[in-house]
Formats: structure tokens, C-alpha cells, sequence
């Protein structure tokens, strides 16, 4: 059971726009700290996809945006691909015992 | 740039412990700026924070697995290490090393990554 909870899969038609939700709570998110995101493509390891919320390392395509309210944060992807076929988890602080990172149980997003 | 590469058995008998050892290559560990991670994927499932380390060797661990982990760093090879005790089927998994990247006081993020080791616990 993760600290931080993702719906586990969503889909959309090439072009499309889709949204990845990561819920957590007064102890991480809603104690406003940072979300991070991750893709993790197929048979590889994760890859940083955005920072600090909002803020996208270099060489990842615009069509990806975040941002955060409250308890929950979330990831956009706008202009939907075949290659954005991939798991995409959220991360963050706690300050209770589970532990100072924590991570979403991840979203499989499947490209129609 | 900076890339980390994890080494050690990929198959450990349970009740014995798990070694293994990152390698980074393109950066010093001793330049100071970040920590240095070990994070854990079960099969099919999602990520689990283990620890990271300071080059100075101050380190941080998960408290669900701080009875059983160490992380050591070794600058002069610039690796740092993870020892994981009284393993058992459930750390079968796939464990990556990473670089911790500091914003500010709790906001951290992890990048880049190894590629990643699957350690399979069996007797």
C-alpha cells in the first residue's frame, strides 16, 4: 500500500490529453512539499520527468506539465504519443514514519 | 554527465545478506551537492525508497527497512554500497542506485538512475 495513491492505469488516443492524479495527504503533499515525476518505460529504469512540481528537466517535451493543490498533485500530457506509453509514478516527502521519500504506486498509461 | 551502475549477485539465499555496490562514473562522490540512493521496484509493483548517503557518510533509511540496511560509501572507488541482512522472498526485486538532487529541505528527487539490478532471493 502506497503512501501516495495513483489510479493504476488510464488510456487515451494519440493526440489526446491526459491527466495522472497522485492523492496524499497532511503528512506529505498537504504539508506542502514538492511532487516529483517519473516515467519508467517498458523494461527500463525510471527516468526524472518533472521537478519541483512544475519544472521539466532538459529534454523533456512541454507536452508534460504539473502542478499541485491541496493534498493531490497531477501530470498532464497533452498531444498523447505512442512513445508516452509507459508507467508514470509521483513522489514526495513525509515527515511521518514511512519514511522521508515516498513514492505513488505508479499509473500505466496506455496509448489506444 | 554523471552514471551509476549497480554490480552484485542477482541471486541470494534467504536468511543471508544482499550486497550490492553502485559505481558512478562522470562525477566525483566526494564533490559534495548530493546524495546517493538505493531504491527497490518488486516485481510488477511500484518504487520503495531504501536510504541514501552523504559522502561524509551520514545516512538516511527507510524505517520499514532500517533494522536490516546498511549504506556505506567508499569515495577513493566513488561507489557506494548497500547491505540488506536476514533477507527473505519478499526483497526479491529490482534495485537501482540514484542520485539524490536537493531543492531544498524535504524536496528531493532522484536523477539519474542505473539501470537497475533484479536480485532474486531463493534458495
Amino acid at each position: 500500500q502506497s503512501v501516495l495513491t495513483q489510479t493504476p492505469s488510464v488510456s487515451g488516443a494519440p493526440g489526446q490529453r491526459v491527466t495522472i492524479s497522485c492523492t496524499g495527504s497532511s503528512s506529505n503533499i498537504g504539508a506542502g512539499y514538492d511532487v516529483h515525476w517519473y516515467q519508467q518505460l517498458p523494461g527500463t529504469a525510471p527516468k526524472l520527468l518533472l521537478y519541483g512540481n512544475t519544472n521539466r528537466p532538459s529534454g523533456v517535451p512541454d507536452r508534460f506539465s504539473g502542478s499541485k493543490s491541496g493534498t493531490s498533485a497531477s501530470l498532464a500530457i497533452t498531444g498523447l504519443q505512442a512513445e508516452d506509453e509507459a508507467d508514470y509514478f509521483c513522489q514526495s516527502y513525509d515527515t511521518s514514519l514511512s519514511g522521508d521519500v515516498v513514492f505513488g504506486g505508479g499509473t500505466k498509461l496506455t496509448v489506444l | 554527465q554523471v552514471q551509476l551502475q549497480e554490480s552484485g549477485p542477482g541471486l541470494v539465499k534467504p536468511s543471508q545478506t544482499l550486497s550490492l555496490t553502485c559505481t558512478v562514473s562522470g562525477g566525483s562522490i566526494s564533490s559534495g551537492g548530493y546524495y546517493w540512493s538505493w531504491i527497490r521496484q518488486h516485481p510488477g509493483k511500484g518504487l520503495e525508497w531504501i536510504g541514501y548517503i552523504y559522502y561524509s557518510g551520514s545516512t538516511y533509511y527507510n524505517p520499514s527497512l532500517k533494522s536490516r540496511i546498511i549504506i556505506s560509501v567508499d569515495t577513493s572507488k566513488n561507489q557506494f554500497s548497500l547491505k540488506l541482512s536476514s533477507v527473505t522472498a519478499a526483497d526479491t526485486a529490482v534495485y537501482y542506485c540514484a542520485r539524490v538532487n536537493v531543492i531544498s529541505w524535504g524536496s528531493v528527487f532522484f536523477d539519474p538512475w542505473g539501470q537497475g539490478t533484479l536480485v532474486t532471493v531463493s534458495s
